[in-house]
């Protein structure tokens, strides 16, 4: 089980475009939450999906949306990208109703 | 408003010493509390959770329900438990299980 995947790694993308990152979760698992880490900064709440909807949202701009796919896979996409949206975007894998998440490498955006 | 504190955010001890790292909760309700650990290049993993009562790597965390603390120690720590740590509280309710991470405590153990 190579656990949680993300892709890509990096991306440098200019302000005011779009972009889309993947998470595959860790085999068995059902629920995929979304963090992004600022530099200096703990992991902070985006989104959790669970039977492909949004179940749970922190406190983050509609520019920020989802998907979940029914082989529990996910993507996370950010549109208009601002300066301030740099940063390393983490996945999280879980089963639903047990809070034990394993996290994935991480992609870290840059916007230019 | 739900909040966590790591008041520390560099600790820095001899190898041996015993280390202590810090966290304050705000939250309503009782969370399940849980300690996550980055180690240099590795991606954030869990390091203990407070319901299973168990001492991973020889740390161990006490959750004071009325200071509202879950602090992480180690008796005699060792240089491999240099990294970053994460307090992270989830408000488990109704099945939702996102965690509210601190801004972590980097520690650092020198020879």
């Amino acid at each position: 089980d190579a656990g949680v995947t993300q892709s890509p790694t990096h991306l440098i993308k200019t302000r005011g475009q779009q972009v889309t990152l993947r998470c595959s979760p860790k085999s068995g698992h059902d629920t995929v939450s979304w963090y992004q880490q600022a530099l200096g900064q703990g992991p902070q709440f985006i989104f959790q999906y669970y039977e492909e909807e949004e179940r749970q949202r922190g406190n983050f701009p509609d520019r920020f949306s989802g998907h979940q796919f029914p082989n529990y896979s996910s993507e996370l996409n950010v549109n208009a990208l601002l300066l301030g949206d740099s940063a390393l975007y983490l996945c999280a894998s879980s089963l639903a109703r047990n809070t034990e998440a394993f996290f994935g490498q991480g992609t870290r955006l840059t916007v230019v | 408003a739900q909040r966590v504190t790591q008041p520390e955010k560099l600790l820095s001890v001899f190898k041996g010493a015993p280390v202590e790292l810090k966290c304050n909760y705000s939250y309503s309700g009782s969370p399940e509390l849980f300690w996550y650990v980055q180690y240099s290049r590795q991606r954030l993993q869990l390091l203990l959770r407070h319901i299973s009562r168990e001492s991973i790597k020889g740390f161990t965390a006490d959750l004071n329900k009325g200071e509202t603390s879950f602090h992480l120690k180690k008796p005699f720590a060792q240089e491999e438990d240099s990294a970053m740590y994460y307090c992270a509280p989830s408000p488990f309710s109704g099945g939702y299980n996102k965690l509210i991470f601190g801004a972590g405590t980097r520690l650092a153990v020198h020879p």
